[in-house]
C-alpha cells in the first residue's frame, strides 16, 4: 500500500522560501509521476507542478515558473517542492499526490496528508 | 483561476440523487482529455472518487458515477448519505499555456 508522508507545518516570513518534502513508501518510486497541489484557506485546489523522477526535471505550472522548484531523490524516494519569494497569498495547505501513470494527463490516486504553510511577518 | 466551472453548492435529502456539473472548454474536456473527480472531507486530503470519466477505484461505492459529454462532465450521487457531505472537485488536463492539470472550482454537497 503506497503512502505519501509529508514534512510538518511551517511558518515563514514574506520574501523567504519554504521547502516541503514528500516521502513515498510501499511502491516503486521511479515508475510514477508526482504532483504538488495547494489549497488556500477556504479555497479550491490549485495544481502547482509535477515531476517524473526517472526524468529528473520538475515542471512547474506557468503561474509558478521562476518561484517553484520540484526535485526528486531516488535514494530516499522523496519528492521536494521549494517555493521562493513567499507572500501572504502563499498561505495554504500544500499536498503532494502520486499520478496514476506518467502520461501527464491522468488522475492522482494517492495523496499526502498535507503541509500547512503560513506566511506572516 | 480555475478553468473548470462547478456550481458552488448542491444539496439533497438522504436517499435522493444529486448531480454536479463540471464545465470546461475546447482546450481541456472538449479536447477529449479525461475527467477525474475527488471527494474532500473537512480537514482531510482529497480522495480519488472517479477516474477516466466513469471508473471507480476499488472501495468507492457504486452510488457514485461519472459521465462526460462535449465540454462538460458530471458526477452523480444516488442514494445520498450523510457521509457524502463534502467538497467535490473535477480535474482534467489543459493544453493551453497555463499548462497541465486543472481543477474545478469545487462544489459543496450538503445532506439536508
Amino acid at each position: 500500500q503506497v503512502q505519501l508522508v509529508q514534512s510538518g507545518a511551517e511558518v515563514k516570513k514574506p520574501g523567504s522560501s519554504v521547502k516541503v518534502s514528500c516521502k513515498a513508501s510501499g511502491g516503486t518510486f521511479s515508475s510514477y509521476a508526482f504532483s504538488w497541489v495547494r489549497q488556500a484557506p477556504g479555497q479550491g485546489l490549485e495544481w502547482m507542478g509535477g515531476i517524473i523522477p526517472i526524468f529528473g526535471t520538475g515542471n512547474p505550472a506557468q503561474k509558478f515558473k521562476g518561484r517553484v522548484t520540484i526535485i526528486a531523490d531516488d535514494s530516499t524516494s522523496t519528492v521536494y517542492m521549494e517555493l521562493s519569494s513567499l507572500r501572504s497569498e502563499d498561505t495554504a495547505v500544500y499536498y503532494c499526490a502520486r499520478e496514476v501513470d506518467v502520461t501527464g494527463t491522468t488522475s492522482m490516486d494517492v495523496w499526502g496528508q498535507g503541509t500547512a504553510v503560513t506566511v506572516s511577518s | 483561476q480555475s478553468v473548470l466551472t462547478q456550481p458552488p453548492s448542491v444539496s439533497g435529502a438522504p436517499g435522493q440523487r444529486v448531480t454536479i456539473s463540471c464545465t470546461g472548454s475546447s482546450s481541456n474536456i472538449g479536447a477529449g482529455y479525461d475527467v477525474h473527480w475527488y471527494q474532500q472531507l473537512p480537514g482531510t486530503a482529497p480522495k480519488l472518487l472517479i477516474y477516466d470519466n466513469n471508473n471507480r477505484p476499488s472501495g468507492v461505492p457504486d452510488r457514485f458515477s461519472g459521465s462526460k459529454s462535449g465540454t462538460s462532465a458530471s458526477l452523480a450521487i444516488t442514494g445520498l448519505q450523510a457521509e457524502d457531505e463534502a467538497d467535490y472537485y473535477c480535474q482534467s488536463y489543459d493544453s493551453s499555456l497555463s499548462g497541465f492539470y486543472v481543477f474545478g472550482t469545487g462544489t459543496k454537497v450538503t445532506v439536508l
